[in-house]
This record gives structure tokens, C-alpha cells and sequence, in this order.
């Protein structure tokens, strides 16, 4: 049962360009949506999130775009770093069970210099 | 560093075992969530505790349990281990019962392999 799709496994941007990567859900209870970086042997680290009565959410150089009607977000980082080579994983979180976040099966994001 | 302690990091054990995987959880937190992600795989729910009682249950196999202790501290128990347990298994914790607006946080989590 994939609520949560990231349907690209993997990105590869040049450094200092905008990377983009897309999570699409299909829940309408869904009312918490957020992403996590994970790099290699390590868990995932929460990055952003947003509300769904917000359709876009900033902090530095990440952004989160949502677009309830369509059931798409999207994470903007710009510019791109090599340090933000890692996975990213999309996650949301029902209103009826806020116990049970689902996440996607994460995009690898390569950033070359 | 996220705060959140799992022990061991890497666990190697035969068809049929059973082991325990422990989770300290973040200071001041009260619930503690386990996800499982087996290759190429998003991470998928397990179950969670809050203050030590059973708070909610993905899909978690029979052969599985769980417990918080009166310390927070939670054991991840499986049994009858089969060649597709082998996985990486992630402790969280958080604050509050429910996710509400209260993210995740994620110890280093355990491999587990099986053969």
C-alpha cells in the first residue's frame, strides 16, 4: 500500500544549480507532510515540513511546495551543495491516525562539484 | 547527533534465531516508534510506545514484539528469524503520543542480516 510515492530513486545535479525533488501522495487525510535527509550509516534527519493549510514552506536554502489538489509536493534546494548528497525521504501524516506517518522509498540525491 | 541511542549497530545471526534490539530514546521524549527498511524500500512502520504502553501497530509480523520499559527504553524482540528479516531497523522517538507537528528523530539503526 504505497500512500507515499517517490517515483524518481535517484537525482544527479551539478553543484550551485537547483535540485527538485517530487513526492506524490494519495491519502486526502494527509495534513503533515515533511522530509528527511538520511546519509549513509546514519538515520534520517528531519529537514522541513509543512502544514497542509500552507502551499509552500522556507528555511535557507530549502523549500517545500504543496499542491493539495494535485496531492504533490515537492523539495526545492538551491543552490545545490555536494554536501547534500544524500537520500531524501518523503513522509506524511494522516489526520485520523496521526500515529501512522508513511514515508516514500526515498530519492538519491547526487550533487557534483 | 540525534540523541537517540541503538544498540548494536550490526547483527549477523542464522535462520531461526531470535535476537533484541535496543533504543534508547532522545531525553524528555515518551514515545518510541520502530521501522523497518529492507532494501530499496521506504521505511515502514512497526509499532510505537508511549510512556510505556503500546501506542499503535503497522505491519508488524506475529513473530515480533516490542516493550517499552519504565525507563523509556524500548526492545525490539524477533523470533523465528527468516531470510527476509534482513533489513535495517530504525528507532525514533518524539515527543508527544501522536506525530501531530512533532517530527521524528532517528538513531543510526541497526542492520540486521540473516543467513
Amino acid at each position: 500500500d504505497q500512500q507515499v510515492k517517490q517515483n524518481s530513486p535517484s537525482l544527479s545535479v551539478q553543484e550551485g544549480r537547483i535540485s527538485i525533488l517530487n513526492c506524490d501522495y494519495t491519502n486526502s487525510m494527509f495534513d503533515y507532510f515533511l522530509w528527511y535527509k538520511k546519509y549513509p550509516a546514519e538515520g534520517p534527519t528531519f529537514l522541513i515540513s509543512i502544514s497542509s493549510i500552507k502551499d509552500k514552506n522556507e528555511d535557507g536554502r530549502f523549500t517545500v511546495f504543496l499542491n493539495k489538489s494535485a496531492k504533490h509536493l515537492s523539495l526545492h534546494i538551491v543552490p545545490s551543495q555536494p554536501g547534500d548528497s544524500a537520500v531524501y525521504f518523503c513522509a506524511a501524516n494522516p489526520t485520523y491516525n496521526n500515529n501512522d506517518m508513511r514515508f516514500g522509498a526515498g530519492t538519491r540525491l547526487t550533487v557534483k562539484p | 547527533d540525534s540523541g537517540v541511542t541503538q544498540t548494536p549497530k550490526h547483527l549477523i545471526t542464522a535462520t531461526g534465531q531470535r535476537v533484541t534490539l535496543r533504543c534508547s530514546p532522545r531525553s524528555g521524549d515518551l514515545s518510541v516508534y520502530w521501522y523497518q527498511q529492507s532494501l530499496d524500500q521506504g521505511l515502514q512502520f512497526l509499532i510505537q510506545y508511549y510512556n510505556g504502553e503500546e501506542r499503535a501497530k503497522g505491519n508488524i509480523l506475529e513473530r515480533f514484539s516490542a516493550q517499552q520499559f519504565p525507563d523509556l527504553h524500548s526492545e525490539l524482540n524477533l523470533s523465528s528469524l527468516e531470510l527476509g528479516d534482513s533489513a535495517l531497523y530504525f528507532c525514533a522517538s518524539s515527543e508527544q503520543a501522536g506525530y501531530g507537528n512533532s517530527p521524528l528523530h532517528f538513531g543510526n539503526g541497526t542492520r540486521l542480516t540473516v543467513t
